[in-house]
């Protein structure tokens, strides 16, 4: 693989229902982010990792959690889903965390989950 | 704090026409601006940036960006527009004065490219 890879593409989830989204990269870059796209609202960031082992909350974060265990996943969970939280998520990395250079955003192709 | 606006939430152009799709900012100190690309059901892709230097910026696929400090803007332009340019565009900004490092993104703008 070559990039930054999501999975599953898309859900129907009940409401109340536990669900990870997969976000995994190979271009070792130390940064990930998980956002979500509304219409009407852009890219709100979620979660955010600057390196493995850490984590930091975004401007939504309520509702969902995160893990960076290595430098190559980045899950997002779910806990209890509820139908606000249908949207499209958005895993994005970069090769430094944010605050040691200006590098661009590499993103994924998304996963469209459905709440009902 | 750091903020980034596209007043435009579509532009429409024909094809071979000059585009404009604008952006401004606001921050506290520097800014390092962003322009990305989002084709339907795909994720988004980068243009270019600007970080310091020369206010006109090239980015790829013909695409290029002003910086105007004075007007706190960061306008995305291409001299000549193809229909496949249709697509999302997104401005986003860091302020370079700190905070949480991370840019912010504004709501997008739908370009559509008539033929």
């Amino acid at each position: 693989i070559a990039g930054i890879t999501q999975a599953p593409t898309s859900q129907i989830l009940a409401a109340g229902r536990r669900m990870t989204l997969r976000c995994t990269q190979d271009m070792r870059h130390n940064a990930m982010y998980w956002y979500r796209q509304d219409l009407g609202l852009g890219l709100r960031l979620i979660h955010y990792s600057n390196t493995a082992g850490t984590t930091g909350k975004g401007e939504v974060p309520d509702g969902y959690s995160v893990s960076r265990a290595n430098t190559d996943d980045f899950p997002l969970t779910l806990a209890s889903a509820v139908p606000s939280q249908t949207s499209v998520y958005f895993c994005a990395s970069s090769l430094l965390p944010p605050g040691q250079g200006l590098n661009e955003q590499f993103f994924g192709p998304g996963t469209r989950l459905t709440v009902l | 704090a750091q903020s980034v606006a596209q007043p435009e939430d579509q532009v429409n152009v024909a094809e071979g026409n000059p585009l404009t799709v604008k952006c401004t900012y606001s921050v506290s100190g520097n800014p390092y601006l962003f322009w990305y690309v989002q084709y339907p059901n795909r994720g988004l892709q980068f243009l270019l940036k600007y970080i310091t230097g020369d206010n006109l910026v090239k980015g790829s696929y013909g695409f290029e960006a002003e910086f105007n400090k004075s007007q706190t803007s960061f306008h995305l332009k291409k001299p000549s527009a193809l229909v496949s340019d249709s697509a999302l565009y997104f401005c986003a900004v860091r302020d370079g004065a700190g905070g949480s490092y991370i840019p912010t993104f504004g709501r997008g703008t739908s370009l559509i490219v008539h033929p």
